[in-house]
């Protein structure tokens, strides 16, 4: 069984600064995917990024973007330029490819701040 | 485009009373839908998965006969919680996959109170 461990339950940071939201998971299957899902306070799940395990290059998208360590099993993501928009709960999960029913494990989330 | 919906958003009943949740994939067709369960500042708890014209699988813990997940179409997929207790009381989330690629995509989510 796959475990997904995000050690950070608050954070906060600064409008316009950059924050780290740190992710790790453990795992015995060599492919998979990556995500990190927000949660405004509306509820509703939101993809920012995912991450292919058998790409190197790490993923991005716009502000979002990830550090991904497959050999350390740790799948961080940066937020760079932080908007009011920005605060939630952030959750990362896995994905075991190829698994019947794409089924996801999530972190226990993170919930972000972002102070004026 | 994958877009999911769910009815109503909000629910509130009575003890012992049953209530069903509707989850739609408006713009594709859904091949597995899951089922979420979500207390505050918690994380998603997947209960169930459930895909067209089979028997959900419920996750280890998840009582079938409570909780009952329809998978009718390959539009729609529906949990019905039985005999409702102020402990089922919790936002109900679910999502929807389709065989081309692995993303879940996900609903607005349902409240449940019961009273």
């Amino acid at each position: 069984a796959q475990t997904v461990t995000q050690s950070q339950p608050e954070m906060s940071v600064q409008e316009a600064e950059t924050v780290t939201l740190s992710c790790t998971y453990d795992t015995s299957e060599s492919n998979y995917y990556l995500f990190w899902y927000k949660q405004p306070p509306s509820r509703q799940m939101i993809l920012v990024i995912r991450q292919e395990a058998y790409k190197q290059q790490n993923a991005t998208e716009n502000r979002f973007s990830v550090n991904f360590q497959k050999a350390a099993k740790s799948f961080s993501l940066k937020i760079s330029d932080s908007q009011l928009g920005d605060t939630a709960m952030y959750f990362c999960a896995f994905m075991k490819h190829g698994d019947a029913g794409n089924m996801l494990t999530f972190g226990g989330g993170t919930r972000l701040m972002v102070k004026p | 485009g994958a877009v999911v919906s769910q009815h109503p958003s909000r629910v509130i009943c009575k003890s012992g009373t049953s209530v069903k949740i509707e989850c739609r994939s408006l713009d594709f067709q859904a091949t597995t839908m899951f089922w979420y369960r979500q207390f505050p500042k918690q994380s998603l708890m997947l209960m169930a998965t459930s895909n067209e014209g089979s028997k959900a699988t419920y996750e280890q813990g998840v009582e079938k006969d409570k909780f009952l997940i329809n998978h009718a179409s390959l539009t729609l997929s529906t949990l019905t919680v039985t005999s409702a207790h102020p402990e089922d009381s919790s936002f109900y989330i679910c999502s929807a996959s389709r065989d081309t690629n692995y993303e879940q995509y996900f609903g607005p989510g349902t409240r449940l109170t019961v009273t």
